[in-house]
């Protein structure tokens, strides 16, 4: 199975601040399998970027991913209040792995 | 819009077997594009994905290893539904679990993948005596 690793943990940052998230895998993925999610406390996780690059519908333009081999970015250009949540990537293959997760948090 | 309803008991007593149903509405549990997961989530093991089910002119399963001798999933297409069966719970199988949907579609010879689109709004379950 790939392994997934996020890095930082925990990210502080304050609004209006770019943030820049870190998925590493465990050896080189197609992009075309390699999606992030949002997941706010009490909810369930919410698909945000699918096939490395791809906005899911309704996510606004200051989410964007990139990457290949098995370095994976996410990037949030300027944070809004609604963006501090965890953040995790995700790879689909004969199984399907998640990455631990990357709190953004309030500085 | 497409929407996963999750039902199932919170408590299962350990060494019994843990039911969960996912009733789908939106779409089809045979769609040719989908596949129907179900995914874990604890404090000590992160989002763990348990397995799924698809339908590709006949059903298939797949399995995470970590769980592959005590899961079942099945879909059941006159209501519509998924279901997971979990037997031989412990302690550790303490979670929030989800059904959630993902979208594999064939262009070209190539597979493009769409994500976890659409997810269930998640049951505590808690195993105890």
């Amino acid at each position: 199975d790939i392994v997934l690793t996020q890095f930082p943990g925990t990210l502080s940052l304050s609004p209006g601040e770019r943030a820049t998230l870190s998925c590493r895998a465990s050896q080189s993925v197609d992009r075309t399998y390699l999606a992030w999610y949002q997941q706010k406390p009490g909810q369930a996780p919410g698909l945000l970027i699918y096939g490395t690059s791809s906005r899911a519908t309704g996510i606004p333009d200051r989410f964007s991913g990139s990457g290949s081999g098995t370095d994976f970015t996410l990037t949030i250009s300027s944070l809004e209040p609604e963006d501090f949540a965890v953040y995790y990537c995700q790879h689909y293959g004969s199984s399907i792995t998640f990455g631990g997760g990357t709190k953004v948090q309030v500085k | 819009q497409v929407v996963l309803q999750q039902s199932g008991p919170g408590l299962v007593k350990p060494s019994q077997t843990l039911s969960l149903t996912c009733a789908v509405s939106g779409d089809s549990v045979s769609n040719t594009t989908a596949a129907w997961n179900w995914i874990r989530q604890s404090p000590s093991r992160g989002l763990e994905w348990l397995g799924r089910t698809y339908y590709r002119s006949k059903w298939y399963n797949d399995y995470a290893g970590s769980v592959k001798s005590r899961v079942t999933i099945k879909a059941e297409t006159s209501k519509n539904q998924i279901s997971l069966h979990l037997n031989s719970v412990t302690h550790e199988d303490t979670a929030v679990y989800y059904c959630a949907r993902d979208l594999v579609v064939a262009i070209a010879r190539y597979y493009h993948y769409y994500g976890l689109d659409v997810w269930g709004q998640g049951t505590t379950v808690t195993v105890s005596s």
